[in-house]
């Protein structure tokens, strides 16, 4: 089953537009969720976490538990911010306690 | 440091052989996994170890077998490779129930021809 949906696969924006990453995740409980970054050809990186409520590097996510969504927002985009972008759940219990469920992820292209 | 190191950092091979990849992590972690990122940047989970003890197998074929000497290390064993193999293969590793989330290596990309 699907547990982190991010509808768009690619998304471009202007250089000082404001950039909002879609994510919805299905799970009934408290569930635990993250935004992981990918660079060009390197590794993912903790960008954001839900429970830490923290901004990086501009970028601010509210867990919104009616709507089941964890969009990640930033007011201006800059071109550094194009990568590849991973919506992720963890749950807080059972025998899956601490693994990670990736969406399938959004391109993002800032053009100059 | 390093927190997550993989090596090697590429990999071509050709059709039939047999690879390692290996991972390592240096941050007391208790968990460690294996991810296949395919052409489509799509991240799959293919294994987890905690504490040396294999927690998750998805549905991988048994070409692939993880070891993990210790819980700061766990490799990948790749028999008869095959061209559909090619992937960026990432180990990552995380403390269950802190709830950091992960840290990843920077990741081993193979290339079978």
């Amino acid at each position: 089953a699907q547990r982190v949906t991010q509808p768009e696969k690619l998304l471009s924006v202007f250089k000082g537009a404001p950039v909002e990453l879609k994510c919805n995740y299905s799970y009934s409980g408290s569930p635990e969720l993250f935004w992981y970054v990918q660079y060009s050809r390197q590794r993912l990186q903790l960008l954001l976490r839900h429970i830490s409520r923290e901004s990086i590097k501009g970028f601010t996510a509210d867990l919104n538990k009616g709507e089941t969504s964890f969009h990640l927002k930033k007011p201006f985009a800059q071109e550094e911010d194009s990568a590849m972008y991973y919506c992720a759940l963890s749950f807080d219990r059972g025998s899956t306690l601490g693994r990670l469920y990736f969406g399938r992820g959004t391109q993002l292209t800032v053009w100059p | 440091d390093t927190a997550v190191s993989q090596t090697p950092k590429y990999l071509v091979t050709q059709m039939g052989n047999d690879k390692s990849i290996k991972c390592e992590q240096n941050l007391g972690h208790d968990t460690m996994y294996w991810y296949k990122q395919d052409s489509k940047k799509f991240l799959k989970i293919m294994f987890s170890y905690n504490n040396k003890e294999l927690i998750i197998n998805e549905t991988v074929p048994n070409r692939f077998s993880p070891k993990s000497p210790d819980k700061a290390h766990l490799n990948l064993h790749i028999n008869s490779l095959e061209l559909g193999d090619s992937a960026v293969y990432f180990c990552a590793s995380s403390q269950v129930g802190a709830n950091y989330g992960y840290t990843f290596g920077s990741g081993t990309r193979l290339t079978v021809v």
